[in-house]
């Protein structure tokens, strides 16, 4: 079965530091990998996407992601944090071309002026 | 409207009424989806359907009915429901074509509360 963890269900950081999400999964096949973001009282809109190919994936609002299957991660990073970041974010793992999506419990990203 | 609508917003209702939550993608999409998203829990799938039969239903109690009249629109039809089914119902639709894995894209939510 796959599974996702989010360390730190909170990450405070300040406006113009680097931004660090971790996501580790487990899945028995390689998988596709996906980053959502939720801000307060919207849905989930998608950052980013790995399925094959180059292992640095980059994203909208700067956001980029690399997958390391050795160390079976996919955490998200933003060089430099803007207060329009705050929001929460999730990591998601599919292996199946179907989008049977199994989702981490999120990391609220606070940043602070 | 763009993108997929959902309504209610917010819905209060007690343990002995029925209700409806309704979602519709103007997205052209061919299939949909129900998550339910709890307080410091994962976002569970619920139902899933594609070209409008349900393909997926996780073990989900039987006072959660789903129905898909047609691709744009689908409902969760609530009722006897529990004060722990409190939640954020989230709808989603993607395009699936084979094995090709395709963005879902969700709509606002339904913010339930049962008392």
């Amino acid at each position: 079965a796959q599974s996702v963890t989010q360390l730190g269900s909170h990450v405070s950081v300040s406006e113009g530091a680097l931004v660090l999400l971790r996501c580790n999964y487990s899945s028995s096949v390689p998988p596709y990998l996906f980053w959502y973001v939720q801000y307060p009282n919207q849905g989930l809109q998608l950052l980013l996407k790995y399925t094959t190919g180059a292992t640095l994936v980059k994203g909208i609002n700067g956001f980029e992601a690399e997958f390391k299957k050795s160390e079976t991660s996919f955490h998200l990073t933003k060089p430099s944090a803007h207060m329009s970041d705050a929001a929460e974010y999730f990591c998601a793992v599919s292996n199946t071309g179907f989008q049977k999506l199994v989702f981490g419990t999120g990391t609220r990203l606070l940043v602070s002026p | 409207e763009t993108g997929v609508t959902q309504t209610p917003r917010h819905l209060v209702m007690g343990m002995t009424n029925k209700k409806s939550l309704k979602c519709e993608q103007h997205l052209g999409h061919n299939a949909m989806y129900w998550y339910k998203q709890s307080a410091k829990k994962p976002l569970e799938l619920m139902f899933v359907y594609s070209l409008e039969e349900r393909v997926e239903n996780n073990s989900v109690p039987s006072r959660f009915s789903p129905e898909c009249p047609n691709s744009s629109h689908l409902f969760l039809h609530l009722h006897t429901l529990q004060p722990e089914d409190s939640a954020l119902y989230l709808c989603a639709s993607s395009q699936e074509s084979g094995t090709r894995t395709n963005e879902q894209f969700f709509g606002p939510g339904t913010r339930l509360t049962v008392l």
